[in-house]
Order: C-alpha cells, then sequence, then structure tokens
C-alpha cells in the first residue's frame, strides 16, 4: 500500500484554460473527499464521494468545478476556464467507512499556479 | 455552522521549550478531534486524534485531551525539538459525512 497519490503534483497553466486532476485513494478506502489549501490557510472541504456516489459538494464549488470517481477507484477534479483565484493547493484525501472514526489519509496535493 | 479556531502563529521556541497550541470549536453533535502536521515540502499527517469526551490522543510526545466543556483540544509537548518545526492544524469530524473542519493553522519554528 503506498498510500494516496495525487497526479500532477504541480500544474501552471494560463486563465481561461481548463486542468484536471487525478487522485488515487489508498485501496480498500470507499470514502474519498477533495480539498483546497490557499496560502497561510487550512484545507477547505470542496466535495467527497462514498464509492462512486458524490453526496456533497461545497458552496465554494463553483459550477466551473466538476469531480468524478467513475467506478468508485480514482477520482478526477476538474476546472474548466480557469481564473487566478484558483491558484491554491488541491488535496485529495481518502477514507474507510469500516474505520468507523473516519480517519482521512492525504495525499501529497496538487499546487496549481494559474498566470 | 461547525468551526474550529487555532491560536495564530508563528510560535517561535528554544529546543526543549514547552509547548502548547490552542485549539476550540464548536460543532452540532459531538465531533472527533484530530491534529494534523504538516512539514516543508509535505502532505498533511495525522498527528493524533479522539473521538469523546474526556479521551487523550498521544503521539511523538505530543498530548492533547478532547475537552466538551470547554470545546477545547489544545496541543502540548513537554520539551520540542528542531525536527518538531512544522505547520499543525486542528480539525474536526463532521459526523455523517466525516468531512473534515480545519483551523487555519499555527506555523511552529524551534531554534536550537
Amino acid at each position: 500500500d503506498t498510500g494516496v497519490s495525487q497526479d500532477p503534483r504541480h500544474k501552471i497553466t494560463k486563465r481561461g484554460q481548463n486542468v484536471t486532476f487525478r487522485c488515487d485513494p489508498i485501496s480498500e478506502h470507499n470514502r474519498l473527499y477533495w480539498y483546497r489549501q490557499t496560502l497561510g490557510q487550512g484545507p477547505e472541504f470542496l466535495t467527497y464521494f462514498q464509492n462512486e456516489a458524490q453526496l456533497e459538494k461545497s458552496r465554494l464549488l463553483s459550477d466551473r468545478f466538476s469531480a468524478e470517481r467513475p467506478k468508485g477507484s480514482f477520482s478526477t477534479l476538474e476546472i474548466q476556464r480557469t481564473e487566478q483565484g484558483d491558484s491554491a493547493m488541491y488535496l485529495c484525501a481518502s477514507s474507510s467507512l469500516a474505520g468507523g472514526l473516519g480517519e482521512q489519509f492525504f495525499g501529497p496535493g496538487t499546487r496549481l499556479t494559474v498566470l | 455552522g461547525d468551526s474550529v479556531t487555532q491560536m495564530e502563529g508563528p510560535v517561535t521556541l528554544s529546543e526543549e521549550a514547552f509547548l502548547t497550541i490552542n485549539c476550540t470549536y464548536t460543532a452540532t453533535g459531538y465531533p472527533s478531534l484530530f491534529w494534523y502536521v504538516q512539514y516543508p515540502g509535505e502532505g498533511l499527517q495525522l498527528l493524533l486524534k479522539a473521538t469523546k469526551a474526556d479521551d487523550k490522543g498521544s503521539n511523538k510526545g505530543f498530548e492533547a485531551t478532547y475537552r466538551k466543556e470547554t470545546t477545547s483540544f489544545h496541543l502540548e509537548k513537554g520539551s520540542v525539538q528542531v525536527s518538531d518545526s512544522a505547520v499543525y492544524f486542528c480539525a474536526l469530524s463532521v459526523r455523517g459525512t466525516y468531512k473534515y473542519i480545519f483551523g487555519t493553522g499555527t506555523r511552529l519554528k524551534v531554534l536550537a
């Protein structure tokens, strides 16, 4: 088990372009979460999946953002028509319902810079 | 709504000094509480956790006690080391969804 992985680790894009990030959770984990962390702040919840179902989305997730988790395995987060305010670290975490506590394991993050 | 308030940093201490980082929370019901640490250039790592009132989480010399009466979960360490320099985040887990609400983080710098 190699933990939660994210790809790419860094992404630089121009304003108006679309970007997609990938998260591979720990294999037996059925819950997957996306957070956004800006400089000097704590991570903020964006959305989460239980298996393939997206069960909650934050108001932070505008209609330019979309997330999927086909087949309940890896997940993708897409940002369309990027804006400079989207520059942040995007974190993925996974957890197991069986654990009860809901302890989340975090990936290394994808740092997005929008020029 | 649910929220976490952490003391602002940065906190600068000499090696072997006593550390306290304050954390208080507001929540509906009884959340689980966590401290995560983020070392420079690395991802978030779980430091310790507590699931119910009066539970004490501990790891690597760090401790925190879940205080329902004061809605607090302060992080303490008796003797800090240079290697403890990092950003520390307090978080609560919302019952049901188990999503996390994080504090803003406290940067700790330990000087030799």
